[in-house]
């Protein structure tokens, strides 16, 4: 059973950094593509960054390019989201997601909560 | 960027038919998906790749997509099925892309 599951989140000051993970577990994680999406108070889902199999190919929402840094260490099943100079508009619920068949998420994590305090 | 657009809200009736749309330039060159996100769960996958239901999801749930606009069709719908629903695709120069989000409320 795919299992994927989140932490790290928590309250940070404005401008603040935090390093969220994601366990994978029960399915060959070196062979799937990963990603972050996240979900703010009252809104959409929005895909915040993805990353290959290999970790060689990165990308970033717009919003958060240059601030947020995806990777993955396939020895230990985990991908990361590292995020700097956090803004308020970053407070959301973020999701870890396998990537299905045809560029489709298959298995989302329950998420982790990151709280910006301005 | 590649935007993708759905009606914020649908009511439907139970036993009745509601139909989802998503809007997109060229949408029907590229793989639809489509999510059910109920509160406080994660989002399910319910259709990939146009029309295909991962296994366990009912066969209410089917999907279509052609020129700009992608479908989502639930039949018989039940209580459970309120929800929001979202349809996704993958573009090369934004990755992968969300809807707006549509929330089906039965009643």
């Amino acid at each position: 059973e795919v299992q994927l599951v989140e932490s790290g989140g928590g309250l940070v000051d404005r401008g603040g950094s935090l390093k969220l993970s994601c366990a994978a577990s029960g399915f060959t994680f070196s062979a799937s593509a990963m990603g972050w999406v996240r979900q703010a108070p009252g809104k959409g889902l929005e895909s915040v960054s993805a990353i290959n199999a290999a970790g060689t190919t990165t990308f970033y929402a717009d919003s958060v390019r240059g601030r947020f840094t995806i990777s993955r260490d396939n020895d230990k099943n985990t991908l990361y989201l590292e995020m700097n100079t956090l803004k308020a508009e970053d407070a959301a619920l973020y999701y870890c997601a396998k990537e299905g068949s045809s560029w489709s998420y298959g298995h989302w994590g329950l998420g982790t909560l990151v709280s910006v305090s301005s | 960027s590649y935007e993708l657009t759905q009606p914020p809200s649908l009511s439907v009736s139970p036993g009745q038919t509601a139909t989802i749309s998503c809007s997109g330039d060229n949408l029907g060159n590229k793989y639809a998906s489509w999510y059910q996100h109920r509160p406080g769960q994660s989002p399910v996958l319910v259709i990939y790749h146009d029309s295909r239901r991962p296994s366990g999801v009912p066969e209410r749930f089917s999907g279509s997509n052609s020129g700009n606009t992608a479908i989502l069709t639930i039949s018989e719908t039940q209580a459970l099925d309120e929800a929001d629903y979202y349809c996704q695709t993958w573009d090369s120069s934004s990755n992968y892309v969300f809807g707006t989000g549509t929330k089906v409320t039965v009643l």
